[in-house]
């Protein structure tokens, strides 16, 4: 059954300090996944996927096969990325997303 | 352009009554999807319609819901006989269709649902 495990339900870092929110994953097919986030009060957002390989806020992920692992990482975190992220996993066919629990990244002055 | 908005944003009921939840989609896009994110849990993937079918609704927990898109845009979830565990936030989403990829899932902001 494919499923998203995200360890962490918090993560506290410092302003400036580097940043990687775990995500991995189970799933027989071909994986295609996601990052979303959630700021304060607003609603669901993509954040970045594997397949397009860009850097979305000085975000990036890099999906490892061998792991099933699709880690989220910042060099330097900044306040605005305070935030809940969600990994997801694309299962083939009907595109629906399975997420995980999601992160909680709190990022202090 | 306009994001893919619900109504209501907020809905309290009693436990047994019937509810009704709007999505209004992204303009052009044919894909839909609805989920339910619990407190505490991401979002669990309900239904999903392609144009005005329900391509899959393998997420739907029991036979008191029920979705629609009867022209293929806006889509109403409906809930029947509501219990306390109804309780979360619905979600809907819209993508454009493209046959072997994977399309960006555009979220609207949700309707929290209160079941007393």
């Amino acid at each position: 059954a494919q499923r998203v495990t995200q360890p962490e339900k918090l993560l506290s870092v410092f302003k400036g300090a580097p940043v990687e929110l775990k995500c991995n994953y189970s799933y027989s097919g071909s994986p295609e996944l996601f990052w979303y986030v959630q700021y304060s009060r607003q609603r669901l957002q993509l954040l970045l996927r594997h397949i397009s390989r860009e850097s979305i806020k000085g975000f990036t992920a890099d999906l490892n096969k061998g792991e099933t692992s699709f880690h989220l990482k910042k060099p330097f975190a900044q306040e605005e990325d305070s935030a809940m992220y969600y990994c997801a996993l694309m299962v083939g066919g009907f595109q629906k997303l399975v997420f995980g629990t999601g992160t909680r990244l709190l990022v202090s002055p | 352009g306009a994001g893919v908005s619900q109504t209501p944003s907020n809905k309290v009921t009693e436990k047994g009554k019937y509810v009704e939840l709007r999505c209004d989609p992204i303009s052009g896009h044919t894909a839909l999807y609805w989920y339910r994110q619990s407190l505490g849990q991401g979002p669990e993937f309900l239904i999903y319609f392609q144009g005005t079918g329900a391509a899959d609704d393998s997420g739907l927990p029991n036979d008191r819901f029920f979705a629609v898109r009867p022209e293929g845009s806006v889509s109403t979830l409906k809930i029947q006989r509501t219990e306390r565990g109804d309780s979360a936030v619905y979600l809907c989403a819209s993508s454009l269709w493209a046959s072997g990829s994977a399309d960006t899932q555009y979220f609207g902001p949700g309707t929290r649902l209160t079941v007393l």
